[in-house]
């Protein structure tokens, strides 16, 4: 079973900043958050990962709370394209197999 | 980052019959993993390949109905044996780098009639 929980889906305008929570309370100390997204008849890419302090990239923002049980997943100007099913998992680190939950639908609209 | 190819990507095929799905690579990885995606749901592990070694199945899965093949380390193939329309979904075939971020490739839409 998915050990995180996230809205079934979300609205963002276009060029707004996406924020998209996602609850994961029995988050273990050596479990990393990790995010991808899946555009619609692709495979699932990989946005970014984070295990305790905030992280960016080129994509996005991950923010994680102090006591780890909740995370946000920021894109700050979303576009069009961004529109896709965005999953948060919780796994440990090096080749632990990936847990897929049923994620937020993302929609950015004009 | 990995550039993977999956072939074929999409197909529909005759119940009872097999389909074997291939998968390479663009850099020697380790493991391979093998994903199944329903329609409308999320992706689902069927096993995990490593070379030099019997795939790994995940709970609900068998070697029987999903025999895997992983001859190098840029290579793997999938086969979905003996099909019904229960197994109409698109397979995904995914490796990891070092940091343990995950590639995956296009997937293989399979459609059961």
């Amino acid at each position: 079973d998915a050990k995180t929980t996230q809205p079934t889906s979300m609205d963002c305008a276009e060029g707004r900043a996406a924020n998209l929570p996602c609850n994961h309370s029995t988050i273990s100390g050596n479990e990393y958050v990790y995010w991808y997204r899946q555009i619609h008849s692709q495979g699932p890419q990989y946005i970014i990962h984070g295990l305790k302090n905030n992280e960016t990239n080129e994509m996005a923002s991950l923010i994680i709370t102090e006591d780890r049980k909740s995370s946000t997943l920021i894109l700050p100007h979303a576009t069009l394209r961004d529109t896709a099913v965005y999953y948060c998992i919780v796994r440990n680190s090096g080749y632990s197999t990936l847990t897929f939950g049923k994620g937020t639908m993302l929609l950015v609209s004009p | 980052s990995a550039v993977i190819s999956q072939k074929p990507s999409r197909d529909i095929c005759q119940r009872g019959t097999s389909l074997t799905i291939q998968c390479q690579v663009d850099s020697q990885v380790t493991m391979m993993f093998w994903y199944r995606q329903q329609p409308g749901q999320s992706l689902t592990l069927i096993a995990t390949a490593n070379q030099g070694s019997e795939a790994t199945y995940e709970s609900g899965f068998v070697i029987d109905k999903f025999p895997i093949s992983r001859p190098n380390l840029t290579f793997s193939t999938l086969t979905v044996s003996n099909m019904s329309p229960e197994d109409s979904s698109i397979y995904l075939c995914s490796v990891e780098d070092p940091r343990a971020e995950a590639f995956f490739g296009q997937g293989t839409r399979l459609t059961v009639v």
